[in-house]
């Protein structure tokens, strides 16, 4: 199976939160992130987090993560339209520089 | 963070021929790097640029086809030879920078080959 994992879609309504997992297989993570990506642009760094963190707020965005189940997921509360958009989840591993990337999850706020 | 800019924004170019793109970075950096994206695809790793030295190719990447240059701290270009419709991608450029290992990256070239 892939290292990191996402489910590809996720439709929400707009005001609703939103919740996208996550999970990766190496435990030696050292740093995990999400990236977002808008139709036609480049990735955008959103959030990151450490893997000696439980959980990280930053605004609407709640990271949190369970390293025992190598689970991360990114919360976003208040989902508006301009939050449609792609979300990639990466993870770097000790002794490396080179993230490793998912899949994405689109994710759709329809009205 | 760092601000990434790539040219072209996008081309469409005929199979054979060869295109360069290039990116700028608004600070010194040590490392780029050059990934693909085919479409409904991840992020996949081209090669690793470090000025004053060669490029370092991942696995299924080869110096012929990616030709990296990197003349200084802020600069590189990746070129895409003798183009085939497989090569169809966006490339995005990246830097790594900050204590936290921050990777950013440029808002990509689009890349429609005919």
């Amino acid at each position: 199976g892939e290292d990191v994992e996402q489910s590809l879609f996720l439709s929400v309504r707009e005001g609703d939160s939103s919740v996208i997992n996550c999970t990766y297989t190496d435990s030696s993570s050292t740093y995990l992130y999400w990236y977002k990506q808008e139709p036609g642009a480049g990735l955008q760094l959103l959030t990151y987090i450490f893997s000696n963190m439980d959980m990280k707020q930053d605004q609407r965005l709640t990271v949190l993560l369970n390293k025992k189940d190598k689970h991360l997921s990114l919360r976003i509360a208040d989902t508006q339209t301009g939050d449609s958009a792609i979300y990639f989840c990466a993870e770097i591993t000790g002794g490396s520089y080179i993230p490793t990337f998912g899949r994405g999850t689109s994710l759709i706020v329809h009205p | 963070s760092a601000v990434i800019s790539q040219k072209p924004s996008r081309d469409i170019c005929q199979r054979g021929t060869s295109l360069t793109i290039q990116c700028q970075v608004d600070s010194q950096v040590t490392m780029m790097f050059w990934y693909r994206q085919q479409p409904g695809q991840s992020l996949t790793l081209i090669a690793t640029a470090n000025q004053g030295s060669e490029a370092t190719y991942e696995s299924g990447f080869v110096i012929d086809k990616f030709p990296i240059s990197r003349p200084n701290l802020t600069f590189s270009t990746l070129t895409v030879s003798n183009m085939s419709p497989e090569d169809s991608s966006i490339y995005l450029c990246s830097v790594r920078q900050g204590g936290e290992n921050e990777q950013f990256f440029g808002p990509g070239t689009r890349l429609t080959v005919l």
